[in-house]
C-alpha cells in the first residue's frame, strides 16, 4: 500500500457527462501528480500541483481540470466525456517537487 | 523533447531464465531514470532508480545501470520467477524549465514467466 488513496476505483458513465476523480496523497506529501494510462497513448502526465498551486501542465485537454485543496487532497474533473477518455487515471504524490513519487491504485473510467 | 523508448513485448520466459528489457532515452538535461512495475490490477510501484551517470539501481534481484554514453537504462535480472510477471515501465524525470519532476514513461513491456 503506497498510502495514496484514489476514489472511486471504477467509474462507468455516458458520453457527454462530467465526473470527478479524487486523490488523497500520502500524509505529509505536498505535491500531487495526475497521469492518464490508455491503450493508445500509454502513460501520460496530465498536471501537477504543489501545496495548492498548479506547478506543471502536460497533455491535459481543455475539457479536463484539476485542483488541490487546502487539506492537500486533489480532484480531477473530466467533462463532456468522449469514448476516447476511457482510461486508467493515476494520482501520485511526493513530499516536495523533486522527491520520489508514490502512485495510487488508479481510477478506471469507462465511457459508454 | 524528452522521451523514453523501450522494447516491445510481450517477453515470455521460463522460470529461472535471464531477463533483459531494453530502455533508451532522449533528454535535454541530466535526467533521473526509473523502472516501475505494474502488477495486474494494481498501481505503479517504483522498482529501482538511478540519478546520475554510471549509477546502478537495484532491488529484488533486478538491476539497471545509467549509461550516459549510450543513453540507456536496461533492466536485468539473473533468474526470473513466475511472480515477476507484470508490466515494466522505464521512465525519466528531467525538471527542465518548469522545474517539475514529472515522469515521462516508455510504452511498457509485458513480462510473462512460465513455470
Amino acid at each position: 500500500d503506497s498510502g495514496v488513496t484514489q476514489t472511486p476505483k471504477h467509474l462507468i458513465t455516458a458520453t457527454g457527462q462530467r465526473v470527478t476523480l479524487r486523490c488523497s496523497p500520502r500524509s505529509g506529501d505536498l505535491s500531487v501528480y495526475w497521469y492518464q494510462q490508455s491503450l493508445d497513448q500509454g502513460l501520460q502526465f496530465l498536471i501537477q500541483y504543489y501545496n495548492g498551486e498548479e506547478r506543471a501542465k502536460g497533455n491535459i485537454l481543455e475539457r479536463f481540470s484539476a485542483q488541490q485543496f487546502p487539506d492537500l487532497h486533489s480532484e480531477l474533473n473530466l467533462s463532456s466525456l468522449e469514448l476516447g477518455d476511457s482510461a486508467l487515471y493515476f494520482c501520485a504524490s511526493s513530499v516536495t517537487v523533486n522527491t520520489e513519487a508514490f502512485f495510487g491504485q488508479g481510477t478506471r473510467l469507462t465511457v459508454v | 523533447g524528452n522521451s523514453v523508448t523501450q522494447m516491445e513485448g510481450p517477453v515470455t520466459l521460463s522460470e529461472e531464465a535471464f531477463l533483459t528489457i531494453n530502455c533508451t532515452y532522449t533528454a535535454t538535461g541530466y535526467p533521473s531514470l526509473f523502472w516501475y512495475v505494474q502488477y495486474p490490477g494494481e498501481g505503479l510501484q517504483l522498482l529501482l532508480k538511478a540519478t546520475k551517470a554510471d549509477d546502478k539501481g537495484s532491488n529484488k534481484g533486478f538491476e539497471a545501470t545509467y549509461r550516459k554514453e549510450t543513453t540507456s537504462f536496461h533492466l536485468e535480472k539473473g533468474s526470473v520467477q513466475v511472480s515477476d510477471s507484470a508490466v515494466y515501465f522505464c521512465a525519466l524525470s528531467d525538471p527542465g524549465m518548469d522545474s517539475s519532476y514529472k515522469l515521462i514513461f516508455g510504452s511498457g513491456t509485458r513480462l510473462l514467466v512460465r513455470p
